[in-house]
């Protein structure tokens, strides 16, 4: 079935510095795909999305670049702050008409000042 | 602009006792979704509806009922709580090849 895999571990780095994480994905026809970011204590917020391959979604200084070639979809942020600090989850749409998404496993982002 | 609500944000059970968890959005959506989320599971989905009336089982149904009878509404039931089911629970609603928008969720223990 589709699914989504997010590099594993949680990531610690210092603000202003350049942050990546891995994601790639398993699926049947060309599904949308999407970055969800959770602050502490709240919900999933969308964080940016793309629907076709060579999309680049982009938000808030994030970018990822849809990949159809290697079925990846990294996340990436020239220059992180402490505000940035929060669980960050890859997710695809599962085409079978009901919107449903398939979640990676999300990765703790931790911004040291 | 309350978008998706979920009620209660906190409760604590006994093993055994039941309790019904609501969702609410105020969007128009057609589409709403239950999940819960564990340490190092991400996000796993229970059960989903595409439109008032209906209901369907996602990845993990076991222990859980919906219901959905206003459009506005999505209910999750547990009917004899049991300690796996500690968790924390999101709602999250959409229309039809939209992003789904969650609510700020339900943080659930069973003792």
């Amino acid at each position: 079935g589709d699914s989504v895999t997010q590099m594993e571990g949680p990531v610690t780095l210092s603000e202003e510095a350049f942050l990546t994480i891995n994601c790639t994905y398993t699926a049947t026809g060309y599904p949308s795909l999407f970055w969800y970011v959770q602050y502490p204590g709240e919900g999933l917020q969308l964080l940016l999305k793309a629907t076709k391959a060579d999309d680049k979604g982009s938000n808030k200084g994030f970018e990822a670049t849809y990949r159809k070639e290697t079925t990846s979809f990294h996340l990436e942020k020239g220059s992180v702050q402490v505000s940035d600090s929060a669980v960050y989850f890859c997710a695809l749409s599962v085409l079978d008409g009901n919107n449903r998404l398939a979640f990676g496993k999300g990765n703790q982002v931790v911004v040291i000042p | 602009n309350a978008g998706v609500t979920q009620t209660p944000k906190f409760r604590v059970l006994k093993t055994g006792q039941s309790m019904t968890l609501l969702c609410a959005q105020d969007m128009n959506h057609e589409y709403m979704y239950w999940y819960r989320q564990d340490p190092g599971m991400g996000l796993r989905l229970i059960h989903y509806s595409v439109g008032e009336g209906t209901t369907a089982k996602g990845e993990v149904p076991d222990g859980y009922n919906v219901s959905r009878l206003k459009k506005q509404n999505f209910l999750l039931g547990l009917e004899s709580a049991a300690p796996s089911q500690t968790s924390v629970y999101f709602c999250a609603s959409s229309m039809a090849n939209q992003p789904q928008h969650f609510g700020d969720g339900t943080r659930l223990s069973i003792l």
